[in-house]
């Protein structure tokens, strides 16, 4: 079946604009999950939703960063007023819920750099 | 919170030779160790994963073994080949629920002819 699915693959910005990557995931995965990679460096877990819900977010870097999930499908994560710091591999996965853990698929990336 | 620590960073090893990377971690509650493997480029992919009611686990030529009083666990791969070459990430969570994994920094192994 098809994986997870993230959306753009690359993207350049300026520093101060907003951006929104998307993510969709393995359909019947109820749990979604974010990271940031950056450059050369390990995963730093964002925010994770169960359902539509997001019971962590204490990964967010700043207020910046939000983001939301709709019919426990697609997210979007979304980043106001760029900045530099932002630049990295956004990397979405999912993963059945309740009861687990359970394996984490992960998409592709988005590449966001931000000039 | 969690924290994970990885070592060693780089990993350089013979075609054929075994490989270990070693993994601590700090919340003694975590009870689920998974290993992640990234190729240049590609996304993390699940090679092995561990739950604290086993010691140790084997998937053909990969192993994890886990020492719960120590909180720490390993990855074994023997008889490494040139594809091995990537980088590992090991993490910790929590079962019962869906929940965030703590990765460690990854650690760059090069399997050389």
């Amino acid at each position: 079946g098809a994986g997870v699915s993230q959306s753009p693959s690359n993207k350049v910005t300026e520093k101060g604009k907003d951006v929104e990557l998307r993510c969709d995931p393995i359909s019947g995965h109820t749990a979604l999950y974010w990271y940031r990679q950056r450059l050369g460096q390990g995963l730093e877990f964002l925010i994770y939703f169960q359902g539509n819900s997001a019971p962590d977010k204490s990964g967010l870097p700043s207020d910046r960063f939000s983001a939301e999930r709709t019919g426990e499908s697609v997210s979007t994560l979304t980043i106001q007023r760029t900045q530099q710091e932002d630049s990295a591999v956004y990397l979405c996965a999912s993963s059945r819920g309740q009861g687990g853990p359970y394996e984490q698929y992960f998409g592709p990336g988005t590449r966001l750099t931000v000039t | 919170g969690e924290n994970v620590e990885q070592h060693p960073s780089t990993l350089s090893v013979q075609e054929g030779d075994s490989a270990v990377i070693k993994c601590t971690y700090s919340d003694s509650a975590s009870n689920y160790f998974p290993w992640y493997k990234q190729e240049l480029g590609k996304r993390p992919q699940l090679i092995i994963d561990i739950r604290s009611n086993v010691g140790e686990k084997k998937d053909q030529r990969i192993a994890v073994t886990l020492n719960k009083t120590a909180k720490h666990f390993s990855l074994h791969i023997t008889e490494t080949q040139p594809e091995d070459s990537a980088v590992y990430f090991c993490a910790a969570s929590l079962t019962g629920t869906a929940s965030k994994l703590t990765f460690g920094t990854g650690t760059r192994l090069q399997v050389t002819l």
